[in-house]
């Protein structure tokens, strides 16, 4: 079964910084391309970025491009996202995903990040 | 990066079957086939429904059925039932490595 424990979310303030993480278990880790999306409050899912499965290959929506960077460690079986400048339309719950045949699969309740003063 | 477009809102009574539309543009929806459907209940995690346009995860109810014709995609639950009563997204590559969702759908059975 695929087990994705999202964390690191929180409360920050506008134009800081936060890394979020995610372990993954129950499944080959390095072979599956991985992404992180998300859901404002009221809103929609967004796809946030995702990385291929040695970390060559990175792609960001617009809208985070500059402020954050996806990586992962696939000796920890593990995804992170740092975050950076974050601004107030940031605050959402953060899901990461395992990527195959071009859909997502989520295991995981999220991670909650506030982004307010 | 527009979001695609559903209905906000399509309900159905037990035993009926919806459809939910999925309407993109030829750069994502209507150029690969590479559509998937998600059923979210919230403050859980997403379940992926549909992929590649129409295939089904093992596990998921054949009462779940993906189509697509030109730049837009659909999404058909027949026998509805109390349990598929949620949020649905689409999702679409949209080319250089890049998704989209859609705007959901809130399915509401009656």
């Amino acid at each position: 079964e695929v087990q994705l424990v999202e964390s690191g979310g929180g409360l920050v303030q506008p134009g800081g910084s936060l890394r979020l993480s995610c372990a993954a278990s129950g499944f080959t880790f390095s072979i599956y391309w991985m992404s992180w999306v998300r859901q404002a409050p009221g809103k929609g899912l967004e796809w946030v970025a995702n990385i291929n499965q040695v970390g060559s290959e990175k792609n960001y929506v617009d809208s985070v491009t500059g402020r954050f960077t996806i990586s992962r460690d696939n000796a920890k079986n593990s995804l992170y996202l740092q975050m950076s400048s974050l601004r107030a339309e940031d605050t959402a719950v953060y899901y990461c995903g395992r990527h195959p045949n071009s859909a997502f699969d989520f295991g995981g309740q999220g991670t909650l990040v506030t982004v307010s003063s | 990066q527009s979001a695609l477009t559903q209905p906000a809102s399509v309900s159905g009574s037990p035993g009926q079957s919806i459809t939910i539309s999925c309407t993109g543009t030829s750069s994502d929806v209507g150029g690969w086939n590479f559509v998937s459907w998600y059923q979210h209940h919230p403050g859980t995690a997403p379940k992926l429904m549909v992929y590649e346009d129409s295939k089904r995860p093992s596990g998921v109810s054949d009462r779940f059925s993906g189509s697509k014709s030109g730049n837009t995609a659909s999404l058909t639950i027949s026998g509805l039932q109390a349990e598929d009563e949620a949020d649905y997204y689409c999702c679409s590559f949209a080319g250089s490595g890049t998704y989209v969702f859609g705007t959901g759908t809130r399915v509401t059975v009656l």
